[in-house]
């Protein structure tokens, strides 16, 4: 069966400190991967998704940026961090389909990670 | 930009009661699935219903769409303690891109 994992699962950071959060998908191949943030009361704001290796597809210009160094590996990193980066952040994976993206696949979640800002 | 909205936003109720949240949306969608996230946890997938499709049930969740309404409604029947969480629907963009998730509705059940 496939699982998807991330962390940390909670991270405090000082205001212009970097960031690394790491998702990482088993049991599948070539999976579509995304990134998201989650604001508080608010619905998910997709950040990021890769249809492959060193393909990343940006939704949201912002000071935050991914990669996708590893068929399942998926990594979301910002050099300096803002106030406004503070939310939860959501991995997702859908599998593969002809190295695009569709709205008619089930995405299947991460547990996320809980950022706070300082 | 935002394409589902759920109401109510938050719902409180007794357990074995049953539970409608509904969803409304602007523009013609190919599908519309909706999720459930418990606290602090991930969202996970319930069903999919495509637009062709009126009505779509899994176990005691039970899916309807009106494309001419543009809504859907998520119905939990006999809810249980387990079931608190928030539920979002989640619809098609533009051609060709991404799910776009509402804001969700929260659900209370208490024993």
């Amino acid at each position: 069966s496939q699982t998807i994992h991330q962390w940390p699962a909670t991270l405090v950071q000082p205001v212009g400190s970097p960031l690394s959060l790491e998702c990482t998908v088993e049991g599948t191949s070539n999976p579509n991967l995304y990134w998201y943030r989650q604001a508080a009361g608010r619905g998910l704001q997709l950040l990021f998704y890769s249809v492959g290796i060193g393909q990343i597809s940006s939704e949201v210009p912002q000071n935050l940026s991914a990669s996708r160094p590893q068929d399942r590996q998926f990594i979301l990193s910002s050099k300096k961090l803002l106030l406004s980066d503070s939310g939860f952040y959501l991995c997702a994976w859908t599998q593969f389909r002809d190295g695009q993206i569709y709205s008619n696949q089930p995405q299947h979640f991460g547990d996320g990670t809980r950022l706070s800002i300082l | 930009s935002q394409q589902g909205e759920e109401d109510p936003q938050a719902l409180s109720i007794q357990e074995g009661e049953n539970a409608t949240m509904n969803c409304s949306y602007k523009t013609s969608i190919n599908n519309l699935q909706w999720y459930r996230q418990n606290s602090g946890r991930g969202l996970v997938h319930l069903i999919l219903i495509r637009s062709n499709e009126r009505e779509k049930h899994s176990g005691r969740l039970r899916v309807t769409l009106d494309t001419s309404k543009k809504s859907s409604s998520l119905l939990i029947t006999a809810s249980r303690a387990a079931d608190t969480a928030s539920y979002f629907c989640a619809t098609d963009g533009q051609a060709g891109t991404a799910l776009i998730f509402g804001k969700g509705t929260t659900l209370s059940v208490s024993s």
